[in-house]
Parts: structure tokens; C-alpha cells; sequence
């Protein structure tokens, strides 16, 4: 398997610019999450879907994050306007269905953004 | 949500035994403990999970009390490539949050 896919790998942007970040999870995953990543706030969980459902959005900051998983292989992070602070590496992670043991999450290789 | 607590760093040399502790006073009856690594420009991977007792794979071995309100990460013969951000997290299926981690540097 390929793992989780991201792209693109690197985005710089002008503030006031939209912004969309891809994922494809792993076939037959049925969870996703997207993280943002930086020095000061560490790893921080902004959504997660089950069965393209969002679940638990409480971590998007505010309305201009949104995300979306049409379908079991696709899902993107768009951020409208992006403003500076919103620079950090995105990480998408997956994982299969299913309780307890093994819940493993697989992370791809992120996405670093840079809003100048 | 559990919370977690792990020292901010750690520093080792090249060959040593490196165990990091991890507290989770309030983890709940049905919640796991999982341990995942981050080496610069990668995202998290999986090391070791467990429940209780301990647990060994290839890579590492996972201590947990009778009480579960405390866990260890024991990482045999440390190499330079081992130096890397390690995260404990406790939870149950996808309620886990990362903490800051413990930055672990391996000296020559």
C-alpha cells in the first residue's frame, strides 16, 4: 500500500489567498483526521471523519478552516481567507475501523504552508 | 479525555537503554496506550500499544503497572537515528490527543 497521501508537499500563499490541502487515505481505512502542526502549539487535532462523517470538528479554529470528505478516498482541508498565522505543517492521518487494539493512526507526509 | 504527562527532553548516548515515562492518572477502564515517534519533516508512526503487563516488538517494549496510571517506553541499544519526538497518548478508538511529547537526542 501506498500509505496516506498528501499533496501538495509544499504551499506558499499570499494572506487573503484560498488554500486547499488534499488527502487520500489508505484503502479500506474508514477513520481520517487532519492535524496542524507547529512549534508553538505542537500537534493539534482539527477534525476526524468515520465513514466520511465528521465526527468531531471542535479542534478547526474558526470558519475559515473547512473540510470535507466526499468520498471514502478523498478528503480536503480548504482554509478561505488564509492569513500568516495559519503557517504550520498539515498532517492527514487514517486508520481502520474497529475497537481498541491496534487503532493504530497512519500519518502522511504532510503538507507545510507558508502564508506570506 | 485522558491527559498525559511526559518529560519535555531527554538526552542519551549511542548504545544505551532509553526508558521514557508517561503519566495518566485518570486514563479510564476501556483506554489503550500508544506511543508513537516523529523524526523532523515526518509525520507520527506507530510503536508499541498496549493495555497492561508489558508489551515487546521489535522495536520497543511498553511497561504498565497493575494501576495503569503510569507507563514506560523502553527503547533497547539506542542508536543516533533513534533521536526523534516520542508521544504517548491514551484513549480509546478516536478520542486519543497528541501532548507535547518528549524530544529524546542520542549523543555519539
Amino acid at each position: 500500500d501506498a500509505g496516506v497521501i498528501q499533496s501538495p508537499r509544499h504551499e506558499v500563499t499570499e494572506m487573503g489567498q484560498e488554500v486547499t490541502l488534499r488527502c487520500k487515505p489508505i484503502s479500506g481505512h474508514n477513520s481520517l483526521f487532519w492535524y496542524r502542526q507547529t512549534m508553538m502549539r505542537g500537534l493539534e487535532l482539527l477534525i476526524y471523519f468515520n465513514n466520511n462523517v465528521p465526527i468531531d470538528d471542535s479542534g478547526m479554529p474558526e470558519d475559515r478552516f473547512s473540510a470535507k470528505m466526499p468520498n471514502a478516498s478523498f478528503s480536503t482541508l480548504k482554509i478561505q481567507p488564509s492569513e500568516p498565522r495559519d503557517s504550520a505543517v498539515y498532517f492527514c492521518a487514517s486508520r481502520r475501523g474497529g475497537l481498541g487494539l491496534k487503532n493504530i493512526q497512519y500519518f502522511g507526509a504532510g503538507t507545510r504552508l507558508s502564508v506570506l | 479525555l485522558a491527559k498525559t504527562t511526559q518529560p519535555i527532553s531527554m538526552d542519551s548516548y549511542e548504545g544505551q537503554e532509553v526508558n521514557i515515562t508517561c503519566s495518566h492518572n485518570n486514563i479510564a477502564t476501556n483506554d489503550y496506550i500508544t506511543w508513537y515517534q516523529q523524526f523532523p519533516s515526518q509525520g507520527p508512526r506507530f510503536i508499541i500499544q498496549g493495555y497492561k503487563t508489558k508489551v515487546t516488538n521489535e522495536v520497543a517494549s511498553l511497561f504498565i503497572p497493575a494501576d495503569r496510571k503510569s507507563s514506560t517506553l523502553s527503547l533497547p541499544r539506542v542508536s543516533l537515528s533513534d533521536t526523534a519526538v516520542y508521544y504517548c497518548l491514551v484513549g480509546f478508538n478516536n478520542d486519543m490527543r497528541f501532548g507535547a511529547g518528549t524530544r529524546l537526542t542520542v549523543k555519539p
